[in-house]
């Protein structure tokens, strides 16, 4: 069946600009995850989804960076005011449900780069 | 907070043999879960092996195995009969438990294959 899909692949921007990076869960995963990863680390945590609500949005570095799953499906994360500082690699899990022994399954994550 | 420390940023291995990968985590939680994932160069990360703290028992995969020390806080993972497919990133993972908490990755240890 189809995994976890992210859209688009690469995406190159200028500092300032806004972007949207979406994510496509796979169909009747119910939890949903965005993670950061920066280059030579490992990803870092940025918000959960359970279902339509942001169950957990601890991990987003500031006001800028916004996420909607406003269907309890897609999801996108928005980010204004890009700064060079947010280039990195932008990874989606999704699981079907959100316990602890809930597998986490991984996008190929959306490459952002910010001139 | 919990922190997750692999001290191999690489490691190589001869097609065939065995290779050990070292995962050390730090935590003042009794319940928690542990997690092995690969990620090849497509970026997408892939489960390759889980570990529930309350169990004794190491988890095994195939030629995938764990050598679990709760005491030590020392998480290894063992590849037997490395492959030329075998050759990604890995990167060792904990979950609190129970709840719906994120994962928590260490930075990383690129694994090549030699043939």
């Amino acid at each position: 069946g189809a995994g976890v899909s992210q859209t688009p692949s690469n995406k190159v921007t200028e500092k300032g600009k806004y972007v949207e990076l979406r994510c496509d869960p796979i169909s009747g995963h119910t939890a949903l995850y965005w993670y950061r990863q920066s280059l030579g680390q490992g990803p870092e945590f940025l918000i959960y989804f359970q279902g339509t609500g942001a169950a957990d949005d601890s991990g987003l570095p500031n006001d800028r960076f916004f996420a909607v799953r406003p269907e309890g499906s897609v999801s996108t994360l928005k980010i204004q005011r890009t700064e060079r500082g947010d280039s990195a690699v932008y990874l989606c899990a999704s699981s079907l449900l959100a316990g602890v022994a809930d597998t986490q399954y991984f996008g190929p994550g959306t490459r952002l780069t910010v001139l | 907070a919990q922190t997750v420390t692999q001290s191999q940023p690489e490691m190589s291995v001869q097609e065939a043999e065995t290779v050990t990968l070292s995962c050390t985590y730090d935590t003042s939680e009794s319940d928690y879960y542990l997690f092995w994932y690969k990620q090849p160069p497509s970026r997408q990360m892939i489960l390759v092996i889980r570990q529930e703290a309350y169990k004794q028992q190491n988890a095994t995969e195939n030629r995938f195995s764990v050598n679990f020390q709760k005491a030590a806080k020392s998480f290894s993972l063992k590849i037997s009969d490395s492959q030329l497919g075998d050759a990604a990133m890995y990167f060792c993972a904990y979950r609190s438990a129970p709840g719906n908490t994120p994962l928590v990755f260490g930075k990383g240890t690129r694994l090549s294959v030699i043939a």
